[in-house]
């Protein structure tokens, strides 16, 4: 079964700061991998996707994220975290079966972002 | 144009109760997924739904059940509440069921079992 996982509950890094978020991910085969966000009581919003080429994918709000089979991970990263950046990330590995899909997330990330 | 709805956005039940949960695509889209977050948790996959029909589901016990109706909006029950079901539950909805199609989440409801 696919699982993902996230490593660091909490992470803080001062405004300016780059940043780099860690998501590693189980599944048998070529992964569908995604990163969201989630700001205090909103939905999730879509940051960036990968399901093959280029394994740096650029997102929204100055986000990347790069795609290393051999370490089964898909670390989020940007170069100058913002004020307004603060939420929780989570990553996610989608699965098609049968006649829907469905993500399957990690347990998030929750960023501070220190003035 | 009005992404994903959802209603009530918060609610309190007691153990043993009925529930339901309702909501509104992002107009022009067709499937529907429920997800549910418990605190500290990331959201965890319920069911999905397209053509009215539920198309996958997640490891969830039969209490959880759902529709969709034929304007694509969507309903998720959940019977005989346990306190364990108190969790953010969450929409999204999306243009078919490809997998790499783009999820609009809504911004869930708030479900507190008492």
């Amino acid at each position: 079964a696919q699982s993902v996982t996230q490593p660091d509950i909490h992470i803080t890094v001062s405004e300016g700061a780059s940043l780099e978020l860690r998501c590693n991910y189980s599944y048998g085969a070529t992964p569908y991998l995604f990163w969201y966000v989630q700001s205090p009581g909103q939905g999730l919003q879509l940051l960036l996707k990968y399901f093959s080429g280029d394994t740096l994918v650029q997102g929204i709000k100055g986000f990347e994220a790069e795609f290393k089979r051999s370490q089964s991970s898909f670390n989020l990263r940007k170069p100058s975290v913002h004020w307004s950046d603060a939420a929780e990330y989570f990553c996610a590995v989608g699965i098609l079966t049968g006649g829907g899909n469905k993500l399957t997330f990690g347990t998030g990330t929750q960023l501070k972002v220190e003035l | 144009d009005a992404g994903v709805t959802q209603s009530p956005t918060h609610l309190i039940k007691t153990r043993g109760q009925q529930v339901t949960l309702r909501c509104s695509p992002k107009s022009g889209h067709d499937t529907v997924s429920w997800y549910q977050q418990a605190l500290g948790q990331g959201p965890q996959f319920i069911f999905q739904y397209y053509e009215e029909e539920e198309r996958q589901r997640g490891n969830f016990p039969d209490r959880f059940s759902g529709h969709q109706f034929p304007n694509y909006s969507s309903e998720l029950n959940v019977n005989a509440l346990l306190l364990g079901d108190s969790a953010l539950y969450l929409c999204a909805s999306s243009l078919g069921t490809a997998v790499g199609e783009k999820l609009f989440f809504g911004s869930g409801t708030q479900l507190s079992v008492l």
